[in-house]
């Protein structure tokens, strides 16, 4: 099974700056994906970042304000821009291989911001 | 449209006791992975049991098991022995297609179990 990093694992930041997220997976997975999840909420997947090619956004969500890069095939980063006190949530990098069910998950990057 | 619907919002266990998380699905994809996973207060997901909808048996791992009722669309979640540590938030989630589509996870809205002393 996959283990995935994230960096930071939380950070408290000022409404109007952005944050990169980090997301480091321990060997090559076809698929990596972004979730965010609000403050009692459930999981809400941001895009899928593809391997080489622009990332793919999901209803709601943008590039201007969510920018993903995946430079290869164990590591992505998304970052949050201009950020406003509703983007306060936790974000976690997922990825999965084809031909295996399991999804991995990393341990979450918990933002705060003020 | 893919849909999961956990209708329980909180659920109490006493320890040792076996409980049951629901979780109902809807999907028009004759291929999906059913899944379950546990949230403690950290943060981080850990995956629990997986169930294939071609699967003949019911997924075990453990003290998890999952009763799939193909035709009532369920895939609830049972855990036998409950312990101090199994409070958290759980959650269901679907995947459309087969184990080689790596398709994204759509999520159900959590149960939180807390278990009693």
């Amino acid at each position: 099974s996959a283990v995935i990093s994230q960096k930071p694992s939380r950070d408290i930041c000022q409404r109007g700056t952005s944050l990169t997220i980090q997301c480091q997976v321990d060997s090559q997975v076809t698929m990596m994906f972004w979730y965010r999840q609000q403050p009692g909420q459930s999981l809400t997947l941001i895009a899928t970042a593809n391997q080489g090619s622009e990332a793919t956004y999901e209803s709601g969500f943008v590039i201007d304000k969510f920018p993903i890069s995946r430079p290869n095939l164990t590591f992505s980063t998304l970052t949050v821009s201009n950020m406003s006190p509703e983007d306060s949530s936790i974000y976690l990098c997922s990825a999965s291989s084809v031909g295996s069910y399991e999804q991995y998950f990393g341990p979450g990057t918990r933002l705060t911001v003020t | 449209a893919q849909k999961i619907t956990q209708t329980q919002p909180g659920m109490f266990v006493q320890e040792k006791e076996a409980v049951t998380l629901d979780c109902t699905y809807d999907t028009s994809d004759p291929s999906y992975g059913l899944f379950w996973y546990k949230q403690p207060s950290s943060g981080e997901m850990i995956f629990l049991i997986y169930q294939g909808s071609y699967d003949q048996q019911n997924a075990t791992e453990g003290r998890y098991s999952l009763n799939f009722q193909k035709a009532r669309k369920s895939a609830n979640l049972v855990i036998s022995a409950s312990q101090l540590g199994d409070s958290a938030m759980y959650f269901c989630a679907m995947r459309e297609g087969p184990t080689g589509n790596t398709g994204k996870l759509i999520f159900g809205q959590g149960t939180t179990l807390q278990v009693k002393p």
